[in-house]
């Protein structure tokens, strides 16, 4: 499968631990984002990296939530001490640029529910 | 600032129907536009896109077309199918290179036998 890939594909947590959602883009694509999609809502922009760069993170909450796209290996987003509210589907998507012409394709998302 | 409206769902239509799924945007510069379809479980796919005014984007029997006079980027199908039912996104590109996306709260499309 060449596609954006996802894991888990849903995660469950208890309050006050953590959740880490990993993201391995489309091969050849080295721009990646991570947006949120609250239920009935549209998807909400959050990070956007490049190898080893973060090179945008104004929609991530400043407290708790950090992003990481190693040299190696998967993106990952990382969620301290999950609270109600952080339950959501994440979505992933990879650019081979960030320019129009070159969409982002999405993963099928991590969909995270906080008991 | 940049933004995008799309009509509200749930839109309920029998198969072979013609579907209008209404997408208005505000963008100061020169937008890309997308259609991305969500089918139940799964992420985002892309459906069509268009990168300039007048440009009709298609694919599976869908189109729209980008109209800078009305700012809008409708999505139409002449006849929809069953396996049409999904939420469909409309999303905007403010300008190229600034990759967020601005994405609709997304309409949901549910097509009866």
């Amino acid at each position: 499968n060449a596609g954006v890939m996802q894991n888990p594909r849903h995660l469950v947590r208890r309050r006050g631990q953590e959740a880490r959602l990993r993201c391995s883009p489309m091969k050849g694509h080295s721009h990646v984002y991570w947006y949120r999609q609250l239920p009935e809502e549209g998807l909400k922009f959050m990070v956007y990296l490049q190898k080893e760069n973060i090179i945008d993170e104004s929609g991530m909450p400043k407290e708790r939530f950090s992003a990481e796209f190693p040299k190696e290996g998967p993106s990952i987003l990382r969620i301290q001490q999950v609270v109600r509210g952080d339950s959501a589907a994440y979505f992933c998507a990879s650019s081979q640029t960030d320019m129009s012409n070159q969409p982002q394709h999405f993963g099928d998302g991590t969909r995270l529910s906080i008991l | 600032g940049n933004s995008v409206t799309q009509m509200e769902g749930p839109v309920t239509l029998s198969e072979e129907a013609f579907l209008t799924i209404n997408c208005t945007y505000t963008a100061t510069g020169y937008p890309s536009l997308f259609w991305y379809v969500q089918y139940p479980g799964e992420g985002l796919q892309l459906l069509l896109k268009a990168t300039k005014a007048d440009d009709k984007g298609s694919n599976k029997g869908f189109e729209a077309t980008y109209r800078k006079e009305t700012t809008s980027f409708h999505l139409e199908k002449g006849s929809v199918q069953v396996s049409d039912s999904a939420v469909y996104f409309c999303a905007l590109d403010p300008t190229s290179g600034t990759y967020k996306y601005i994405f609709g709260t997304g309409t949901r499309l549910k097509v009866l036998a």
